[in-house]
């Protein structure tokens, strides 16, 4: 199963925005799938925060607000979760997954994302 | 409310057997696909095993393929999880996770149940 890169850690101010990334290995085209995010902070399951292929092709979790945002990075074939306008509340463990077949997924993983 | 409890965890030596359980409220069970996903102590995410509606799809990671089975019984609104062989890298929390319909996205969490393998 493949292994999805991401920094362990990560940080940026309140109000700034916070880019998490989520590199593919070079033999999976992350133009072919779909990007989920999770967000988890300590002592609680994961939450899901949105999901990202394309601009046409996105969603967002429920209750999820909207300054969470994805994105794909093609020429470094990796997936990017934006927070924008940090809040303290923020702060937390952040996750991507993708989904090789069908019935096999994978994590990253994980960004633990300090507020500042 | 939309609920999943799971159950079964526990203390194990190496090489034995253990059976996880996760009841499901609040949802139509037997609509949706079932996953474990695991999270050792202080690490990450990783993603266990899954089993679509009706049984007929199923997967598992490369680290328990062999050792453990993921079975369903929708009467009873339930998934299990059969581990056996238990390693001591299998120590974590185990989480039940229900996809949401239409998309391979797990929007509903149980609380987890801690495995511990440990002579």
């Amino acid at each position: 199963q493949p292994v999805l890169t991401q920094p362990p850690s990560s940080s940026a101010s309140p109000g700034e925005s916070a880019r998490l990334t989520c590199t593919l290995p070079s033999d999976i085209n992350v133009g072919s799938y779909n990007i989920y995010w999770y967000q988890q902070k300590p002592g609680s399951p994961p939450r899901y925060l949105l999901y990202y292929y394309s601009d046409s092709d996105k969603g967002q979790g429920s209750g999820v607000p909207s300054r969470f945002s994805g994105s794909k990075d093609a020429s470094a074939n990796t997936g990017i979760l934006l927070i924008s306008g940090l809040q303290s509340e923020d702060e937390a463990d952040y996750y991507c997954m993708i989904w090789p077949s069908n019935a096999v997924g994978v994590f990253g993983g994980g960004t633990k994302l300090t507020v500042l | 409310e939309v609920q999943l409890v799971e159950s079964g965890g526990g203390l194990v030596q190496p090489g034995r057997s253990l059976r996880l359980s996760c009841a499901a409220s609040g949802f139509t069970f037997d609509d949706y696909a079932m996953h474990w996903v695991r999270q050792a102590p202080g690490k990450g995410l990783e993603w266990v095993s899954g089993i679509s509606w009706n049984s007929g799809s199923i997967g598992y990671a490369d680290s328990v393929k062999g050792r453990f089975t993921i079975s369903r019984d929708n009467a009873k609104n339930s998934l299990y999880l059969q581990m056996n062989s238990l390693r001591a890298e299998d120590t974590a929390l185990y989480y039940c996770a229900k996809k949401l319909g239409g998309l391979a996205a797990f929007d509903i969490w149980g609380q987890g149940t801690m495995v511990t393998v440990s002579s």
